[in-house]
């Protein structure tokens, strides 16, 4: 599968637990990005990392979260002490050029539950 | 702030009816428009559109971008039951910034 691959398709925690969300990109691109994105809604941007640098952050992404991608390879996604308007789907993205220059593939993304 | 408005929100056809669905946006430094096609999961890229006025096309899908009136389309034709999806449309702008805003999507049904 030479796809964006992301790790658990689901989860479902209790409310101040701590979750970890992981994303294995295309091989050979060397940009990622993480998005929310809940119901009715289109995703939101949450972070950008290219290579192993995070380049950019958005305002939602707060202090409870946090990203890495350590080898410029695959990425994680932590977040803690989970609140209920955690419940989501995050979406992991990559591509092989800037993203307004050649778009996204998108992983299946994986479900949050906050109970 | 960057805003991307699409229209109808929902739309219900049936097989064998044309579609056209709208994109609107506010952006500082337009550079691209892009279509994606959400299902069960992943969004899938169907199109991007940088140039006012050139149609792009892939089988029953096509689109067009109007800078003029800051828009865009997407036209489905003879629709099948398996063009149900919610189609997104995302903008992406000049500034250096790599994200794209992504409207809200049109959930498109089409029943037999």
């Amino acid at each position: 599968d030479t796809g964006v691959s992301q790790d658990p398709r689901h989860k479902i925690t209790k409310r101040g637990q701590n979750v970890t969300f992981r994303c294995d990109p295309i091989s050979e691109h060397n940009r990622l990005y993480w998005y929310r994105q809940t119901l009715g809604q289109g995703p939101e941007f949450l972070t950008y990392f290219q290579n192993e640098a995070q380049l950019e952050k958005s305002r939602l992404l707060s202090d409870r979260f946090s990203a890495e991608r350590p080898k410029g390879s695959f990425s994680t996604l932590e977040i803690q002490r989970t609140e209920q308007g955690d419940s989501a789907m995050y979406l992991c993205a990559s591509s092989l050029g800037i993203a307004r220059h050649y778009g996204y593939t998108f992983g299946s993304g994986t479900r949050l539950t906050v109970v | 702030e960057d805003k991307v408005v699409q229209s109808p929100l929902s739309l219900v056809v049936h097989e064998g009816d044309t579609v056209t669905l709208n994109c609107s946006y506010e952006v500082t430094n337009f550079r691209s428009l892009l279509w994606y096609k959400q299902e069960k999961k992943a969004p899938t890229f169907l199109f991007m559109l940088t140039s006012s006025g050139i149609e792009k096309k892939s089988g029953r899908l096509s689109s067009i971008l109007d800078k003029k009136e800051l828009s865009s389309i997407l036209n489905i034709t003879a629709t099948q039951t398996g063009d149900s999806a919610i189609y997104l449309c995302a903008v992406a702008d000049q500034t250096g910034a790599n994200n794209l805003f992504f409207g809200t999507g049109t959930r498109l049904t089409v029943i037999p």
